[in-house]
């Protein structure tokens, strides 16, 4: 079990709204991950963090922001929420430097009425 | 563009019929391709990592194999709990980058 946690697991909004995901991992790996899942699309990464304060765009990052104070916690936020943002969104992390997100938690699934 | 192709799309089996899930693939420069499984509701769990033509990996019911060009995912005499999507991504160069498929969903009927 590698240990990441994923809250909320639901969450309806309106559009226009601030809303912020957050992913916490009990081990210390560096490498964490934010991509979102949609019908007709493989998981698309979103950010990514290689170290507390170390973060970089992932191919859809508009309309996302992330942070990362600390190592065991990565946050996903979306400024104003869009209809189109609405998906299913999963934390990865990886055991190796980088490159390959090895575990998943279990999602949040979020819609943006 | 890296792209990933996986079919079928889905795939319905008698219990103990062998099969093979196909990801065919176009990139620029592989270091890596990664095969998980999916259960509804749930996050992609990691099954194998290949990274060279050639390459095979096994797991129990499951044996992953790799070309230039495509991966298998032969499933040897199914079971009902290998009901799943499987999920093929390849890993190019530069930043992170993880190409995922769309999927294979798998049922396997006892």
């Amino acid at each position: 079990d590698a240990g990441i946690t994923q809250s909320p697991r639901h969450k309806v909004t309106e559009t226009g709204t601030p809303v912020t995901l957050r992913c916490h991992q009990t081990e210390n790996h560096r490498y964490m991950y934010w991509y979102r899942q949609d019908p007709g699309h493989g998981l698309r990464l979103i950010h990514y963090s290689y170290g507390v304060k170390d973060t970089d765009k992932g191919e859809v990052s508009d309309g996302y922001s992330v942070s990362r104070s600390k190592t065991e916690d990565f946050l996903l936020t979306l400024e104003s929420a869009t209809s189109s943002q609405t998906s299913v969104y999963f934390c990865a992390i990886s055991e190796s430097d980088g490159g390959q997100p090895q575990h998943f938690g279990d999602g949040t699934r979020l819609s943006i009425l | 563009e890296d792209q990933v192709t996986q079919s079928p799309e889905a795939l319905r089996l008698q219990e103990g019929e062998s099969s093979s899930l196909n990801c065919s693939y176009t990139v620029s420069g592989l270091r890596g391709l990664f095969w998980y499984r999916q259960d509804p509701g749930k996050g992609p769990e990691f099954l194998f990592t290949l990274y060279s033509a050639g390459e095979e990996k096994e797991k129990e019911r499951l044996k992953a194999t790799l070309t230039k060009k495509e991966s298998f995912l032969h499933i040897t005499a199914p079971k009902p709990e290998d009901s799943a999507t499987y999920l093929c991504a390849v890993f190019s160069g530069g930043y992170q980058k993880v190409t995922f498929g769309t999927g294979t969903k798998l049922q396997v009927i006892p």
